[in-house]
């Protein structure tokens, strides 16, 4: 099964600054989805950010932008002008391409942001 | 729009009991999944299906079941509930895996 690890329990950051939460990744699949999904504490899973493997191009929603590196399986989220509502628990997950796997998600433990006034 | 509708939100459990944790989805998704989600561990996989009729074992299926009768409804259930089934239940849906989408879980106690 692929891994997926998040290295920073915690992170913290100032409102209107710029954080980038880090993930790797383990695989021999040459073609998988990649995704950040936010927690915050209404429990809520709200999907940040896709990346399909087979695109060069790093995805972008509004102030989340990826910097995916698919030869180092590294996949972080940069958080530009970070505001109150960001903090939350993020989530990196990994799902494979292929239907065998059912298309279910492989999450890491999560990086805990804090974003202070 | 409902989207994915898990009940109950909260429920304490004795030792031994048993209970069905309810899924329902109006989005008319093909699959659908059962996480759980301990402290510091992230999500993981218990159960999912790819249609009515079909499922399958996930990472961590031991003492759960599950059944698929309708393209609906995706009801988890736990038999003989023990201290280390505590913990928050999310239930999931995708259309092929494009997105999923996410029911606001139950967070279970077995005391």
């Amino acid at each position: 099964a692929q891994t997926v690890t998040q290295s920073q329990p915690e992170m913290s950051v100032q409102e209107a600054e710029t954080v980038t939460l880090s993930c790797t990744y383990d695989t021999s699949e040459s073609d998988y989805y990649l995704f950040w999904y936010k927690q915050p504490p209404s429990r809520q899973m709200i999907l940040v950010i896709r990346q399909e493997a087979y695109k060069q191009q790093n995805a972008t929603e509004n102030r989340f932008s990826v910097n995916f590196q698919k030869a180092a399986k590294s996949f972080s989220l940069k958080i530009s002008d970070s505001q109150l509502g960001d903090a939350a628990m993020y989530f990196c997950a990994y799902r494979s391409a292929s239907v065998n796997s059912g298309y279910a998600l492989n999450f890491g433990k999560g990086t805990s942001l804090l974003v202070t006034p | 729009n409902a989207g994915v509708t898990q009940t109950p939100k909260f429920r304490i459990l004795k030792i031994g009991q048993s209970m069905t944790l309810q899924c329902a989805q109006d989005m008319n998704h093909n699959y659908m999944y059962w996480y759980r989600q301990d402290p510091g561990m992230g999500l993981k996989l218990i159960y999912y299906s790819v249609g009515a009729g079909i499922t399958d074992k996930g990472e961590v299926p031991n003492g759960y079941n599950v059944s698929r009768s309708t393209t609906e409804d995706f009801p988890l259930r736990l038999e003989l509930a023990a201290p280390s089934q505590t913990s928050v239940y999310f239930c999931a849906s995708s259309y092929h895996g494009l997105e999923a989408f996410f029911g606001q879980g139950t967070r279970l106690t077995v005391v």
